[in-house]
């Protein structure tokens, strides 16, 4: 079974800076996917990234990009010039390449992010 | 991006009736879907998969005789929690994968259930 661990319950950041969210995660399989969702207080799960784990180069889209280390089984996040609009549980989710696993995500407990002004 | 919808958004009920949650893939067929519990400020526990034309999957630990599950078309899966109790009381939300690239799964908005 697949585990999923994130080490940082809260974070936050000031307005326009950078910051990173951590997130390991356990298997042994070869080919999956990687995602961070954001739930902000409206609750809406939110996809932010995807990173497949056969493909080396990271995922970026726009301001949030990943740092994946495959053989350390590491998948952070990294949120430049941070909005307020940015505040949100942002979860982890591992999910084995279908149709092994059925489509199903494993998601790790959360980081709350709070971005201040 | 695809849709998912969920039907109510905020319900409450007596102790010992039962509700009925709606999850509907508005633009996309989707023959499985997943049905989530979540506690406040927690992560998302998967209940069960919805499959349809077949029984549903349940996960290990969940009442599938409690958590009625019915996926009656490629659009549509119901959550039914029978006998409700207050300790059933959640945020119930339903997501449906897409075939596309990236196997990517839309959420609905989520359900608050309250039994009183």
């Amino acid at each position: 079974a697949q585990t999923v661990t994130q080490s940082q319950p809260e974070m936050s950041v000031q307005e326009a800076e950078t910051v990173t969210l951590s997130c390991t995660y356990d298997t042994s399989e070869n080919n999956y996917y990687l995602f961070w969702y954001k739930q902000p207080p409206s609750r809406q799960m939110i996809l932010v990234i995807r990173q497949e784990a056969y493909k080396q180069q990271n995922a970026t889209e726009n301001r949030f990009s990943v740092n994946f280390q495959k053989a350390a089984k590491s998948f952070s996040l990294k949120i430049s010039d941070s909005q307020l609009g940015d505040t949100a549980m942002y979860f982890c989710a591992f999910m084995k390449h279908p149709p092994g696993g059925g489509n199903k995500l494993t998601f790790g407990t959360g980081t709350q992010l709070k971005v201040e002004l | 991006g695809a849709v998912v919808s969920q039907h109510p958004s905020w319900v409450i009920c007596k102790s010992g009736t039962s509700v009925k949650i709606e999850c509907r893939s508005l633009d996309f067929q989707a023959t499985t879907m997943f049905w989530y519990r979540q506690f406040p400020k927690q992560s998302l526990m998967l209940m069960a998969t919805s499959n349809e034309g077949s029984k549903a999957t349940y996960e290990q630990g969940v009442e599938k005789d409690k958590f009625l599950i019915n996926h009656a078309s490629l659009t549509l899966s119901t959550l039914t929690v029978t006998s409700a109790h207050p300790e059933d009381s959640s945020f119930y939300i339903c997501s449906a994968p897409t075939s596309g690239s990236g196997y990517e799964q839309y959420f609905g908005p989520g359900t608050r259930l309250t039994v009183t």
